[in-house]
């Protein structure tokens, strides 16, 4: 168990409509890394924060959006859903905002299924 | 801009005898290397982490990597496969200069353990 929690577990849905994802850091991290793996595209990042601040962007997509609340979890919010959003959805947690030492450690993911 | 090739999706190898996970990255700075392994239906497990101290890394359950510079690889290895090895296997960089801490993934290599 790496001490990062995520929920839901699983979470299927209709195209169009939009999902909640949440994440709780390890306690005493401060960065929190969302993640999205899907069979075509594999593990890409989409974002990091760093004390509720946004840190780093990847391949997000628009429709996407998330924040880190000043208890330091962060929620990933997917909007106007499309079939080739159905991914697993990682969040990650690490004590720094970057440099040498700073492993990241992942939850178990969200499985979103979109129909 | 950095990125990982695994060299081999598939790998599969008898119980008792050595595991050899191919691994090539292309960087302009000097990157953090890492392996990550996911069991099905898990999350992302570290197995270990190369940050330009020792070449030759110890990692968790009997792994090692070597880092080479001169061939840009970071191959993983085992001495011994072991039935609980089965699980997918991901080489992973990330620059520890940048201002985030972005981990960009290979592609992974499936492990196959036949008994």
């Amino acid at each position: 168990d790496s001490g990062v929690t995520q929920t839901p577990k699983h979470l299927i849905t209709a195209t169009g409509q939009r999902v909640t994802l949440r994440c709780s850091p390890r306690s005493g991290d401060l960065s929190v890394y969302w993640y999205q793996q899907s069979l075509d595209q594999g593990l890409q990042f989409l974002i990091q924060y760093y004390n509720g601040e946004e840190r780093a962007k990847g391949n997000i997509l628009e429709r996407f959006s998330a924040q880190q609340f000043p208890d330091l979890h962060s929620e990933l919010n997917l909007s106007s859903l499309e079939l080739g959003d159905s991914a697993l959805y990682f969040c990650a947690s690490s004590v720094g905002a970057g440099g040498l030492y700073n492993e990241q450690f992942f939850g178990p993911g969200t499985r979103l299924t979109v129909l | 801009a950095q990125s990982v090739t695994q060299l081999d999706s598939h790998v599969s190898v008898s119980e008792g005898t050595p595991v050899l996970l191919r691994c090539n990255y292309s960087s302009s700075y000097s990157p953090s290397l890492f392996w990550y392994v996911q069991h099905p239906n898990k999350g992302l497990q570290l197995l270990l982490k190369y940050t330009s101290a020792a070449t030759l890394v110890k990692g968790i359950n009997g792994f090692e990597a070597e880092f080479k510079k001169s061939e840009t690889s970071f191959h993983l290895t085992k001495p011994s496969a072991h039935m609980s090895d089965a699980a997918e296997y991901f080489c992973v960089v990330s620059d520890p200069k940048a201002a985030g801490n972005k981990l960009t993934f290979g592609g992974g290599t499936r492990v196959l353990v036949k008994p």
